[in-house]
C-alpha cells in the first residue's frame, strides 16, 4: 500500500508566475485536502476535493484553484504568485470526507517565491 | 469563522516529566483529531475523538474531548526524547464541509 506522494518536493518561482503542485492519494482514498503551512504555523485549509468535486474551501483567494481526477489524484494551481505564498504545501488523503478517519499527509512541496 | 487555539506554543521538559497541551475551539466541534509533526516532517495522524467527554489512551498518551465538545487535551506521561515534535489538534465543525481546522500547534522539546 503506497502512501501519499507529492511532487515536486521543492520549487522556486518568481513573483507573478504560476505553479502546479501534484498529489497522488493513498490507495483506497477518494478524498484529497490541500493545506498551506507557513514556517512555525499550523496547516491552513485551502480546499478539499471529494469524488472530483470541491467540498469546502478555506479563506484563500480564487487564484488558488484545484482539480481532482478520476483516479483521485489532485492538483493545486496557484496563479500570480506572491511572496507570501512561500510555504510548505501539504496534500492529505482520506476515505470519505474525514468524518470517521484521519488524514494521511504527503511529505509536502516546499514552494519559495522570490 | 471557526478558530482553534492551542496552548502553550512551546514546552521544554526534562526527560521523564509529563507534558500537556490544550486545544480550544471557538465553536462546537463534531470531532477533533490530533497529529504529530516531527521537525522537517509532515503531520502524522494520532487519534480522533468524537463523543462528548471521550477519553482515549495510546500507551503514554491520553487524549480527552471536553463535555461541550469545544476543547481537548493531550497528556504525555513520562516523556521520552522520541516524543519531540509539534502536536496539532484539528477540529471539524458540524456539517459535511470537509473543513478540518488546525491549531497553531505545541512544540515539545525533551532534554535527555
Amino acid at each position: 500500500e503506497t502512501g501519499v506522494t507529492q511532487s515536486p518536493t521543492h520549487l522556486i518561482k518568481t513573483r507573478g508566475q504560476q505553479v502546479t503542485l501534484r498529489c497522488s492519494s493513498q490507495s483506497g482514498h477518494n478524498t484529497v485536502s490541500w493545506y498551506q503551512q507557513a514556517l512555525g504555523q499550523g496547516p491552513q485549509f485551502i480546499f478539499q476535493y471529494y469524488r472530483e468535486e470541491e467540498n469546502g474551501r478555506g479563506n484563500f483567494p480564487p487564484r488558488f484553484s484545484g482539480l481532482q481526477f478520476p483516479n483521485y489524484s489532485s492538483e493545486l494551481n496557484v496563479n500570480a504568485l506572491e511572496l507570501d505564498d512561500s510555504a510548505l504545501y501539504l496534500c492529505a488523503s482520506s476515505i470519505g470526507t474525514g468524518n470517521f478517519y484521519g488524514y494521511t499527509f504527503g511529505s509536502g512541496t516546499r514552494l519559495t517565491v522570490v | 469563522g471557526q478558530q482553534v487555539m492551542q496552548i502553550p506554543q512551546y514546552q521544554h521538559v526534562q526527560e521523564g516529566e509529563d507534558f500537556t497541551t490544550y486545544c480550544n475551539s471557538s465553536t462546537t466541534l463534531s470531532n477533533i483529531q490530533w497529529y504529530k509533526q516531527r521537525p522537517g516532517g509532515h503531520p502524522v495522524f494520532l487519534i480522533q475523538l468524537v463523543k462528548s467527554g471521550e477519553v482515549k489512551k495510546q500507551k503514554r498518551l491520553t487524549f480527552q474531548f471536553g463535555e461541550a465538545k469545544k476543547n481537548s487535551s493531550l497528556h504525555i506521561t513520562a516523556t521520552q526524547t522520541t516524543d519531540v515534535g509539534t502536536y496539532f489538534c484539528a477540529g471539524r465543525a458540524p456539517g459535511n464541509t470537509g473543513k478540518l481546522i488546525f491549531g497553531q500547534g505545541t512544540t515539545l522539546q525533551v532534554k535527555p
